[in-house]
């Protein structure tokens, strides 16, 4: 099956800094998501971009589709920007299958 | 316009026994899929219904059933219990098709 791997496992930033998350997988997709999960463990939405680049206030995601990678940046980081980081990748339309995640970390 | 819900929040079970986690679906979705997220992981789906039909399902045993009923709510059924089972099952809908998956709070299991 699919195969996603996201880097860096951990991230560690003081308020203020930027960051990339990086996000490859193994095969075409044709669903690419970006999570949030909060300390509750609520997944949030953050985009829905299974190629092109998208931008939501300090959130951007691009998704390079026939190299098979997607970037999440995130700039002017908050301490509420803290938590788990997910990419999840569909191919038919069913099963979303996640990455481990990048875990975030920002102190003031 | 109402999310995703997910009922109970939290639950405690011993091993061996039954449980039945429930799902109201966003308004206008009518599929809705299963996730288990074990402590440290990232969610692995489960299955998968449409309109009252299991739509795929993933690497889970026999045990983990669902229904979907015709206002597009779901149950996700554990019979059996193990240990392993401890973890927090979160379910998403969406409209058909190839669109984004909405998530609802999860129901953190415990099995003693």
């Amino acid at each position: 099956g699919i195969q996603v791997e996201q880097s860096p496992p951990d991230l560690i930033l003081q308020e203020g800094a930027n960051s990339t998350l990086r996000c490859n997988f193994s095969d075409s997709v044709n669903n690419l998501q970006w999570f949030h999960q909060n300390p509750w463990g609520q997944l949030i939405n953050l985009f829905y971009i299974p190629s092109g680049t998208k931008q939501n206030g300090r959130l951007s995601a691009t998704t390079v589709a026939t190299e098979r990678y997607s970037l999440l940046y995130i700039s002017s980081s908050q301490t509420t920007d803290s938590g788990v980081y997910f990419c999840a990748v569909a191919q038919a339309g069913t099963a979303l299958i996640f990455g481990k995640g990048t875990t975030l970390s920002v102190s003031s | 316009e109402t999310g995703v819900t997910q009922s109970p929040t939290h639950l405690i079970k011993t091993r061996g026994q039954q449980v039945t986690l429930r799902c109201s679906s966003q308004s206008g979705h009518n599929t809705v899929s299963w996730y288990q997220q074990a402590l440290g992981q990232g969610p692995q789906f489960i299955f998968q219904y449409y309109r009252e039909e299991e739509n795929g399902r993933g690497n889970f045993p026999p045990r983990f059933s669902g229904l979907q009923f015709p206002n597009y709510s779901s149950e996700l059924n554990v019979n059996a219990l193990e240990l392993d089972d401890s973890a927090l099952y979160l379910c998403a809908s969406s409209p058909r098709g190839l669109e984004t998956q909405y998530f609802g709070p999860g129901t953190r299991l415990l099995v003693l």
